[in-house]
């Protein structure tokens, strides 16, 4: 079975301060990880995907996320906050096992709020 | 952009009632899928539709539900006899042709289903 965690149920950031927010993932062969972000009253919006290749992966609107193997964490980044980054995040993965199945499965969201 | 979208935006019904939340995703995406966040959970895998057929499904996923792309742009998700605890918003997904293991989900702004 596959998991997501997401320690964190609310970050508190000053804009222009950089942000992090944080994701480990459990399964039982190899991970394709996904971060999406949900402003009030929408659908998730797609920021960034690892699936393979350099550790490190840009997004858009400046995020960026680092794939850890070792620690089994993909955690989100932004070098500087903006206000209107205030938003929940959502951490996601797959398993790219060959077990067949499309299910994505998300972690319980983090709320950032980036105080101006 | 295309977009995925979502009718009704709200419903409200009684429970024991029938209701059917309708989406119409991007043209060109081939892989639909249907989603759940109940208010401050995390969001939940249903069921994933290709070629006019379930192609997997959660366990949250039971008799009461179906789903039907009854025409070539319309995906229904029908809940028979609502319950409580069906109140949730639900989220229609799709995917580009091609892998869908690692393509991005493209989400509607959802519907969000309240059972007094």
């Amino acid at each position: 079975a596959q998991s997501v965690a997401q320690p964190e149920d609310q970050v508190n950031v000053a804009e222009g301060n950089p942000l992090t927010v944080k994701c480990t993932y459990s399964v039982s062969g190899n991970p394709y990880l996904f971060w999406y972000v949900q402003y009030p009253n929408r659908g998730l919006q797609f920021l960034l995907k690892y699936i393979t290749g350099d550790n490190l992966v840009k997004g858009s609107y400046g995020f960026e996320a680092e794939f850890n193997k070792s620690q089994t964490s993909f955690h989100l980044k932004k070098p500087s906050a903006l206000v209107s980054d205030s938003a929940l995040y959502f951490c996601a993965v797959r398993d790219h096992s060959g077990a067949g199945s499309y299910q994505l499965t998300f972690g319980k969201g983090t709320k950032l709020s980036v105080i101006p | 952009e295309p977009e995925v979208t979502q009718t009704p935006s709200h419903q409200v019904t009684q429970m024991g009632q029938e209701v059917i939340l309708r989406c119409v995703p991007i043209s060109n995406h081939l892989y639909f899928y249907w989603y759940r966040q109940i208010l401050g959970q995390k969001v939940e895998f249903l069921v994933s539709f290709y070629n006019n057929e379930i192609s997997e499904k959660s366990e949250i996923f039971d008799d009461q539900f179906s789903v039907e792309r009854p025409d070539g742009s319309n995906f229904t998700l029908k809940i028979r006899s609502t319950k409580l605890e069906d109140s949730a918003m639900y989220f229609c997904a799709s995917t580009i042709r091609g892998d869908a293991y690692n393509s991005p989900l493209h989400f509607g702004n959802g519907t969000r289903l309240t059972v007094t």
